[in-house]
């Protein structure tokens, strides 16, 4: 099992609608939780962090559940720049680093 | 404010050839990292340094080796390509000293075909 779990989609969505992504992962110690953003051959982006209490970012909202070890992203009134792979991030701190484990990501695009 | 410089952006190797890929950070961060992403894997962590003169491994180490003589630079290098190593590899770094030391910047990436 993948220690970090997304459906890889794609999701073809119209501007202007409202998606949600969701994500598992495996170490129930994890600590801290991310959404990165990475656009077709570019290089990852930090989306926003993600706490327990849910945080929002304009249009965007995150939410953390840890009982259920899940994270989702949900996105309103989407843009066509919002087109991209959202990648979901965890934080175990193995070793001595601030390790990140990605996912593989899903895929959005948003049609006009 | 260049933030992580990755050099070369692209590279076609044979097997059995030797390269090395540089990585520079100008923000003074202590931790930098080396990754792979292939498709539908994620990225993976290959090496990894928290400090001039420290190396570690991280998930996919074989075949990699790395240095860390300055801060600001971590060299990856490929003693003998295999295709297997046909790879976009980024690197990033992070400050574990502020408020966001668990956020990674990464580089623009460097494409690697082995034949």
């Amino acid at each position: 099992r993948k220690e970090v779990e997304q459906d890889p989609g794609p999701f073809n969505v119209p501007e202007g609608a409202t998606v949600a992504f969701n994500c598992t992962y495996s170490n129930s110690a994890s600590q801290s939780f991310f959404w990165y953003r990475q656009d077709c051959r570019k290089e990852p982006k930090l989306l926003m962090s993600v706490y327990s209490s849910g945080n929002e970012d304009g249009r965007f909202t995150a939410q953390l559940n840890r009982a259920s070890q899940y994270i989702s992203l949900l996105i309103r009134d989407s843009k066509l720049s919002d087109s991209a792979t959202y990648l979901c991030v965890v934080n175990n701190r193995a070793g001595s680093a601030r390790q990140l484990t990605f996912g593989s990501g899903t895929q959005l695009t948003v049609l006009p | 404010n260049a933030g992580v410089t990755q050099t070369p952006k692209f590279r076609v190797l044979k097997t059995g050839q030797s390269m090395t890929l540089l990585c520079a950070q100008d923000m003074n961060h202590e931790y930098m990292y080396w990754y792979r992403q292939d498709p539908g894997m994620g990225l993976r962590l290959i090496h990894y340094s928290v400090g001039e003169g420290t190396t570690a491994k991280g998930e996919v180490p074989d075949g990699y080796n790395v240095s860390r003589l300055k801060k600001q630079n971590f060299l990856l290098g490929l003693e003998s390509a295999a295709p297997s190593q046909t790879s976009v590899y980024f690197c990033a770094s992070s400050d574990p000293d502020t408020r966001a030391k668990n956020i990674q910047y990464f580089g623009a990436g460097t494409r690697l075909s082995v034949l």
